[in-house]
């Protein structure tokens, strides 16, 4: 499979636990998001990677919140002391120039929820 | 104010029927845009992207108003298999920040 994968697809941690979600991107993409849905909502951008790059971060994502890309391929988002409004889904999306524009391949996320 | 905005819905359409969404956006600046279809626990999987003159993939036809600052999705001759949320994705003037709506949803009917 070349697509995006994620790991793991689901956790349930205990609040005040420290977690961390697993992005692999499509080979060739140089750009990688994270993003977090919740029911009824679109995802809402948290951060972004140009290969090891972090070059835009959200209002949204706290200081509990680190993203990584160490060596501009897979990628790392550790939240640390969990809250109950952590529950959400995790996206990871890599995308490349496509003619001028970047299109976003998701992968099947992670489920995380905060009991 | 939202960067973009989309009506939930929902949609209950019988098969066969043409159905339309809109989805309006805030910055005038703004040049890339996209449809993405997204089936219940799953995740976003791109559609479409929109044109300025407009594009069309089958029964689907997506345009772009940049003068209402609008981008829109027919879909025609509805099938079962459409029923999902569709989700808006407007790209920022850097190309750097994707912003999705909040999606419509769209349950095709026997």
């Amino acid at each position: 499979d070349t697509g995006v994968s994620q790991n793991p697809r689901h956790k349930i941690t205990k609040r005040g636990q420290n977690v961390t979600f697993r992005c692999d991107p499509i080979s060739e993409h140089n750009r990688l998001y994270w993003y977090r849905q919740t029911l009824g909502q679109g995802p809402e951008f948290l951060t972004y990677f140009q290969n090891e790059a972090q070059l835009e971060k959200s209002r949204l994502l706290s200081d509990r919140f680190s993203a990584e890309r160490p060596k501009g391929s897979f990628s790392t988002l550790e939240i640390q002391r969990t809250e109950q409004g952590d529950s959400a889904m995790y996206l990871c999306a890599s995308s490349k120039r496509t003619g001028v524009i970047y299109e976003q391949y998701f992968g099947p996320g992670t489920r995380l929820t905060v009991t | 104010r939202k960067e973009v905005e989309q009506d939930p819905g929902p949609f209950n359409v019988p098969e066969g029927a043409t159905v339309a969404f809109n989805c309006t956006y805030s910055n005038s600046a703004s040049q890339s845009f996209f449809w993405y279809r997204q089936d219940c626990r799953k995740e976003p999987k791109l559609l479409m992207s929109v044109y300025s003159s407009g594009n069309e993939d089958g029964r689907f036809t997506a345009q772009l108003n940049r003068a209402s600052q609008y981008i829109s999705l027919l879909i025609r001759d509805s099938k079962l298999s459409d029923s999902a949320t569709y989700l808006c994705v407007v790209i920022s003037n850097t190309g750097n920040q994707f912003y999705f709506g909040t999606g419509t949803s769209l349950t095709v009917i026997p």
